[in-house]
């Protein structure tokens, strides 16, 4: 059964990078029939596609987020990351990440998510 | 990219129907049958209900329906039960591995 579980600091500083890590279990990231993606929900309010990540690396990302996310691959195929850049008190949220099915496109599977609060 | 519109809120009572739209554009649900349809509880990570607009993943009742037309996505939730109270969200294919979800909407059980 595949899981997918979020980890990283539930607390950033103004203008300074969050960095999570997913953690996949039950399948590879190498796989060609999905994408990896991050997924974030602010408290009380809708879901926001940040991004996508592809077993060669290819990224795609939301363009709302100008340029500040940026999704890789560990060496491992086993865990991917976000990097968001310049964090304001808007990007307070739950951070969830989900493995996407391509030429279905959607979403499958998810993490259970993790809050990351933008604090000084 | 735009967030797709959805009712805030909805509701019904135990064995009623109820159904949410999903509005967006040609550049995503017009354009593409890559609608999916997520369930939240609170606290907890979306669940994926319905894709390509009307498909249903192994273990979803067949309570839950899901149609489209035009630039419009509905899901139906027919015989509502108490468990089905929860957020509700669509997300569409936009184009060039890109993606938007819904606005959201309460569903309540009388």
């Amino acid at each position: 059964q595949l899981q997918l579980q979020e980890s990283g600091p539930g607390l950033v500083k103004p203008s300074e990078t969050l960095s999570l890590t997913c953690s996949v279990s039950g399948d590879s990231i190498s796989s060609r029939t999905y994408f990896w993606g991050w997924v974030r929900q602010p408290p009380g309010k809708g879901l926001e596609w940040i991004g996508n990540i592809f077993y060669d690396g290819s990224t795609y990302y939301n363009p709302s987020l100008r340029g500040r996310a940026t999704i890789s691959v560990g060496t491992s195929k086993k865990q991917f990351s976000l990097r968001l850049s310049s964090m304001t008190a808007a990007d307070t949220a739950v951070y969830y990440c989900a493995r996407v099915r391509r030429f279905s496109d959607y979403f499958d599977y998810w993490g259970q998510g993790t809050l990351a609060t933008v604090s000084s | 990219q735009s967030a797709l519109t959805q009712p805030p809120s909805a509701s019904g009572s135990p064995g009623q129907s109820v159904t949410i739209s999903c509005t967006g554009t040609s550049s995503d649900v017009g354009g593409y049958d890559y609608v999916s349809w997520y369930q939240q509880h609170p606290g907890k990570a979306p669940k994926l209900m319905i894709y390509e607009v009307s498909k249903r993943p192994s273990g979803v009742p067949d309570r839950f329906s899901g149609s489209k037309s035009g630039s419009t996505a509905s899901l139906t939730v027919s015989g509502l039960q108490a468990e089905d109270e929860a957020d509700y969200y669509c997300s569409s294919y936009a184009g060039s591995n890109s993606y938007v979800f819904g606005t959201g909407t309460k569903v309540t059980v009388l």
